[in-house]
Order: structure tokens, then sequence, then C-alpha cells
């Protein structure tokens, strides 16, 4: 089976952009998460999506926002970039069954 | 509050000593508690879980509810073993919360 996919895998914006990522889980998988990965924080959980329904949501501000699609493909959405914005972002795809997250690349996303 | 703590952030060994990498958890409930490794230009990916109770690239790592820990552990450690290793808890709705990770570097 193919891994998970993200698009694009590098990305620079500027200030007050907003941006696109896309993330195609392993085929049959139902659940992505995604989650933001930077030198200070480390990794920390987005929001997650099941069946185009947002199950769990963390601790970023409303500027971050995410959807998923019927084929179980998901997108999330940063508005306004800061430059705090910064990061590796990634996605994960569980099965239906189970825990295990399987990861995606990554996107590094560059906010000058 | 749920959370995961490695207090190690990098940890040096030499090729052939035993490795031991250090995680613990505070969580009111059953813990489920895997161990995630990402090699050099890699993506993230899993290790061990702790349900299954199995030996991955001769890594073990036994959940002790008693001292909150998930140790990883390996007897002999080699140079592929380099990497930076991350102990994360799952919590409901899909959320894995990740401690800080810990850079093992083992030398010739």
């Amino acid at each position: 089976k193919a891994g998970v996919t993200q698009t694009p895998r590098y990305l620079i914006k500027t200030r007050g952009q907003q941006v696109t990522l896309s993330c195609s889980p392993i085929s049959g998988h139902r659940s992505v998460s995604w989650y933001q990965q930077t030198p200070g924080q480390g990794l920390q959980f987005l929001f997650e999506y099941f069946s185009e329904t947002q199950r769990n949501k963390g601790n970023f501000p409303g500027r971050f926002s995410g959807r998923q699609f019927s084929n179980s493909r998901s997108e999330m959405n940063v508005s306004t970039l800061e430059l705090g914005d910064s990061a590796l972002y990634l996605c994960a795809s569980t099965r239906t069954y189970g825990n295990e997250q399987f990861f995606g690349p990554g996107t590094r996303l560059t906010v000058l | 509050a749920q959370r995961v703590t490695q207090p190690e952030k990098l940890l040096s060994v030499f090729k052939g000593a035993p490795v031991e990498l250090k995680c613990n958890y505070s969580y009111s409930g059953s813990p489920e508690l895997f161990w995630y490794v990402q090699y050099s230009r890699q993506r993230l990916q899993l290790l061990l879980r702790h349900i299954s109770r199995e030996s991955i690239k001769g890594f073990t790592a036994d959940l002790n509810k008693g001292e909150t820990s998930f140790h990883l552990k390996k007897p002999f450690a080699q140079e592929e073993d380099s990497a930076m290793y991350y102990c994360a808890l799952y919590n409901q709705g899909g959320k894995l919360i990740f401690g800080q990770g810990t850079e093992l570097s083992v030398k010739p």
C-alpha cells in the first residue's frame, strides 16, 4: 500500500497570506490527524477528521482550519499567516480500528 | 493534565552498548503508548506500541503503570539506530501527545 502523501512538500509564504496543505491517507484509512512540528514546541496536535467530521481540535487559533473529503483526503488551511507559523506540518492516517498513526513526510512551511 | 516527558534531549552511546530511552507519562485512565522513530531525512514511523508487546529491530518497551513509565530499551546499540525517538500517548479523538524527543547517537 502506498503511504501517506502530503503536498506540497515545501512552501514559502509571506505574512498575511493564506495557505492550503493537502494530505492523502493510506487507502482504507478514514481518520486523518494533523500536527505542527517546531524546534521549540515539538509535535503539537492540530485537529483530527473522521468521515468528513472534525472530532477533535487542539489549542490553536481559529486561523487554523481543516476539512476532509468523502475520499478521506484532507486539507488544512492557515489564514493570515504569521512568522510563528513557520513549521513542519505533518498529517497522519489511522485505520478504522486501532490507534496507530501513520505519518506523511510533512510540508515545510516558511513564512517570511 | 495528560503529559509525556522524555528527560534526555540527547543520548550518546558506543556501538554494542545497552540503550535505555526514558519516557514518563501522566494520564488519568488506561494509557495507550507508542514509540516513534525518525531517521535522518525520513518520515516519522511507528516503532512500538505497548499493547502488542513485540520487539522491533531489537527494541522493547514495557509499560510500568506504577512508575508511569514506558522506557525503550535495546541490549546492544547499532550505528543505524541513530535517530530521534519520540514517546507518544494516545488521547481520545485521534490525538497523540508527544514527548519532546530524544536524539540517540550511536558512535562506532
